[in-house]
């Protein structure tokens, strides 16, 4: 079990810049989950996918926020035209299928993302 | 809709003391529950979970929560603080799509 892991750890852009950011879940887990965590808070819920397919999408997730997962492997979230309330913590999650309710969910150390 | 709300955003403990801290709930189904360990610059980690079945909790690094419905609470314990325990701690609630839905967090200090 390597984790899930994400990529970069940090990115600092300029406003106005597009970001994107990779996470690759436990292997064998199915379902893979985005949250955002600003200073002070707890996360908050972004999408899910149950493998390729993206099954649900939060009201904070504007339209410059788009997620894929093409092949239910990997997981990218992209953000266009950053604005400065976009700096947080973005974390990924995956969990095995199961019966959702008792499946933990694994997190990975997220990106922080920082607008200049 | 679930919620969660910890009391609390700060919590001071002095080493091998008791640790206690506040998490209520809301939910119009009956709740899934679960308490995460955040370090700084760290993803979260899960210390233990409420599903159904036996209400006091037991998780890791001596940590133990007890679901108490008619109080709507999961507050987490733990019997002698170490300095490691120093950290954040989130109480969350599964909402309906399997999401967490996560309290504001209680940041833990441990005084030698």
């Amino acid at each position: 079990d390597t984790g899930v892991s994400q990529d970069p750890r940090h990115k600092i852009t300029k406003r106005g810049q597009n970001v994107t950011f990779r996470c690759d879940p436990i292997s064998e887990h199915n379902r893979l989950y985005w949250y955002r965590q600003t200073l002070g808070q707890g996360p908050e819920f972004l999408t899910y996918f149950q493998n390729e397919a993206q099954l649900e999408k939060s009201r904070l997730l504007s339209d410059r926020f788009s997620a894929e997962r093409p092949k239910g492997s990997f997981s990218t979230l992209e953000i266009q035209r950053t604005e400065q309330g976009d700096s947080a913590m973005y974390l990924c999650a995956s969990s095995e299928t199961g019966t959702v309710s008792n499946q933990p969910q694994h997190f990975g150390d997220g990106t922080r993302l920082s607008i200049l | 809709a679930q919620s969660v709300t910890q009391l609390g955003s700060h919590v001071s403990v002095s080493e091998g003391a008791l640790v206690l801290l506040r998490c209520n709930y809301s939910s119009s189904v009956p709740p899934y529950l679960f308490w995460y360990v955040q370090y700084p610059n760290q993803g979260l980690q899960l210390l233990l979970k409420y599903t159904t079945g036996a209400t006091l909790v037991k998780g890791i690094n001596g940590f133990e929560a007890e679901f108490k419905k008619s109080e709507t609470s999961f507050h987490l314990t733990k019997p002698s603080a170490h300095m490691s325990d120093a950290a954040e701690y989130f109480c969350a609630v599964r909402g309906s799509q399997g999401n967490l839905i996560f309290g504001k967090g209680t940041k833990l200090s441990v005084k030698p």
